[in-house]
């Protein structure tokens, strides 16, 4: 069983559009996170979600919207979808905060044209 | 300010050769040091961590060295072989309970290592 996986693995949309990525975990964890990897292979971190409350969000836009319907569940929303957001969005999960392992879904590449 | 720095940024070995990463980072408040190894089309997955109070740890071919008063370390791969071709990638957090703040890890920028047969 997949321990962190993302839906869709790609998805080529047009500006403007608004468009979902759901994530699930199986591991028991408490913790979420979305990450972003840029063309150049960049990680960033944009949000971490524990026990359902938002922990830290970095300077994202507001078009980005975490949502978590329960602990196993990170969907993240992006709204008005901009050129500059293509890029491939990694879920990912750990116990605890910070100082422990994640786990990393497979990725989603979102291409907006 | 949370920064990680990677070099280099593109390595290639023979195989059997010993390939290095080193890595750099300013906040003194980091205090857990992991290493991902991503393959083309898949997520990270970590590879080996450290903590600030262990100056080295093995695991199978792969070894951190790690340095607090330089704030440097290192990965090293022993016996490379060419199924290790990936991109690494150090990363480095805080421990929120701690009042550091932030979750999440911060990543250097990557090194994509080629190990040629």
């Amino acid at each position: 069983d997949t321990a962190v996986s993302q839906t869709p693995k790609y998805l080529v949309t047009q500006m403007g559009n608004d468009k979902s990525i759901k994530c699930e975990q199986n591991l028991g964890h408490d913790t979420m996170y979305w990450y972003k990897q840029d063309s150049k292979k960049f990680l960033k971190i944009m949000f971490s979600y524990n026990n359902k409350e938002l922990i830290i969000n970095e300077t994202v836009p507001n078009r980005f919207s975490p949502k978590s319907p329960d602990k196993a569940h990170l969907n993240l929303h992006i709204n008005s979808l901009e050129l500059g957001d293509s890029a491939v969005y990694f879920c990912a999960s750990s116990q605890g905060r910070g100082v422990t392992e994640a786990f990393f879904g497979q990725g989603t590449r979102l291409t907006v044209v | 300010q949370q920064q990680v720095k990677q070099s280099p940024q593109s390595l290639i070995v023979q195989k059997g050769g010993i390939p290095i990463i080193n890595c750099a980072y300013e906040n003194t408040a980091f205090d857990y040091f992991p290493w991902y190894q991503q393959f083309p089309g898949k997520g990270p997955a970590l590879l080996i961590a450290i903590r600030p109070d262990v100056s080295e740890k093995k695991e199978g071919r792969f070894t951190i060295s790690f340095n607090k008063s330089a704030k440097q370390f290192s990965l090293h791969i022993m016996d490379s072989q060419p199924g290790d071709s990936a991109t690494y990638f150090c990363a480095a957090s805080i421990n929120p309970y701690s009042g550091g703040g932030a979750d999440g890890l911060t990543f250097g920028k990557g090194t994509h290592l080629i190990i040629q047969p």
